[in-house]
């Protein structure tokens, strides 16, 4: 059983379409973040939220951390072929000396 | 200007043999991590490093041996490969601390085939 568990585990969509993937947890964390990695490639990282309940965005990205720091999503709006690639949570624990990376959604937008 | 370096970036190498990976980031950052990618994607921290000390130790076999010369750098040396080993390695940096803290930078990784 992973810390973090990310759904779906695979997406395929046609261009121009929402989707959003979940991060979720039993375990509070003190903050969280979101990474794309695409394939040959180290994942780079989008976006950090530390608030509950916090929302940021990034051009079409919308993120959310979850009122009680447990979970998170991410929402794409008209997806873009260069959407396409694997999107990682990771949390920093509650005590701030553990880190750990979700099990990954691996997206796949279609032109 | 490449923030997170690493070499090589492929290697294949046969079962026994002894192989290192070498990494360096010139971001300032204080800890650096390597990771594990298996062939379902999943991130796997092994090492963390901060000011060259060792930090983090996951449960890693002991064929595997981390070296920080300096705090800009940290080398993988692995004894005695064997099939198992073969995934991608990614080394991380980042800032110990404060809001960023763990907000990682990757290098390219390195994929290590075991024959």
């Amino acid at each position: 059983t992973q810390l973090l568990e990310q759904s779906p585990q695979f997406l395929s969509i046609q261009e121009g379409e929402n989707l959003t993937v979940y991060c979720n947890s039993s375990s509070v964390f003190s903050s969280l973040q979101w990474y794309r990695q695409e394939p040959g490639e180290g994942p780079v990282l989008l976006v950090t939220v530390v608030t509950g309940g916090e929302v940021k965005k990034l051009k079409r990205l919308t993120f959310q951390f979850g009122d009680a720091r447990k979970d998170s999503s991410l929402h794409i709006t008209a997806a873009q072929p260069g959407d396409t690639g694997l999107y990682l949570c990771a949390g920093v624990s509650a005590t701030g000396n553990q880190f750990y990376f979700g099990t990954g959604t691996s997206l796949t937008v279609i032109p | 200007d490449t923030a997170v370096s690493q070499t090589p970036k492929y290697l294949v190498t046969q079962m026994g043999n002894d192989k290192s990976i070498k990494c360096e980031q010139n971001l300032g950052h204080d800890t650096m991590y390597w990771y594990k990618q298996d062939s379902k994607k999943f991130l796997k921290i092994m090492f963390s490093y901060n000011n060259k000390e060792l930090i983090i130790n996951e449960t890693v076999p002991n064929r595997f041996s981390p070296k920080s010369p300096d705090k800009a750098h940290l080398n993988l040396h692995i004894n005695s490969l064997e099939l198992g080993d073969s995934a991608v390695y990614f080394c991380a940096s980042s800032l110990t601390g404060g809001r960023d803290f763990h907000e990682q930078y990757f290098g390219p990784g390195t994929r290590l085939t075991v024959t």
